[in-house]
């Protein structure tokens, strides 16, 4: 069965330093993986996401995220936190042949101070 | 109105009420979604139409019925509900099942007393 694990249900940085949050999947096959991010009172919005080819996806924002199918991770970074990039940050993924079904990990809220 | 539309954004009901929250998307997308959002829970996926045929139906109890009449529309109907049924109700939809992209709507927070 898919799993996701996502490391730390809350991450503070500083304005300006380096964001790293990290994904782990359990997975017999290599999934499609995604992340989402969260704004208060919003729904889910996609930063970004990895289906086949390069293992480094850039995303929205700034954001990036690389495939280690040896390491089964999916971690998101983005070199330099901003104020409005507080929120929260969930990851999934999804079988190929699952009929959309995407499961995700349990989110990580970002802080950022200034 | 564009993307992804909830109504209502709020709704508190009692046990015995029977309510309906609807979803509506403006993107021209053939899937839509129902997933729900309890605290410190991962998001739940309740139920999935493709095409208006309901293709994944994740063991939700039989309180809470869909009904998707067209693609654009997706409403949940609930009666006798329970407390630990409050949550945040997120519908989503995409062109195609995934890996395409699913757009998510603000959601209905709901609260059963």
């Amino acid at each position: 069965a898919q799993s996701v694990t996502q490391l730390g249900s809350h991450v503070s940085v500083s304005e300006g330093a380096l964001v790293l949050l990290r994904c782990n999947y359990s997975s017999s096959v290599p999934p499609y993986l995604f992340w989402y991010v969260q704004y208060p009172n919003q729904g889910l919005q996609l930063l970004l996401k990895y289906t086949t080819g390069a293992t480094l996806v850039k995303g929205i924002n700034g954001f990036e995220a690389e495939f280690k199918k040896s390491e089964t991770s999916f971690h998101l970074t983005k070199p330099s936190a901003h104020m409005s990039d507080a929120a929260e940050y969930f990851c999934a993924v999804c079988l190929k042949g699952s009929q959309g079904n995407l499961i995700f990990g349990k989110g990580t809220k970002l802080s950022v101070k200034p | 109105e564009t993307g992804v539309t909830q109504t209502p954004r709020h709704l508190v009901m009692g046990m015995t009420n029977k309510k309906s929250l609807k979803c509506e998307q403006h993107l021209g997308h053939n899937a839509m979604y129902w997933y729900k959002q309890s605290a410190k829970k991962p998001l739940e996926l309740m139920f999935v139409y493709s095409l208006e045929e309901r293709v994944e139906n994740n063991s939700v109890p039989s309180r809470f019925s869909p009904e998707c009449p067209n693609s654009s529309h997706l409403f949940l109907h609930l009666h006798t509900l329970q407390p630990e049924d409050s949550a945040l109700y997120l519908c989503a939809s995409s062109l195609r099942l995934a890996p395409d992209t699913q757009y998510f709507g603000p959601g209905t927070r709901l609260t059963v007393l």
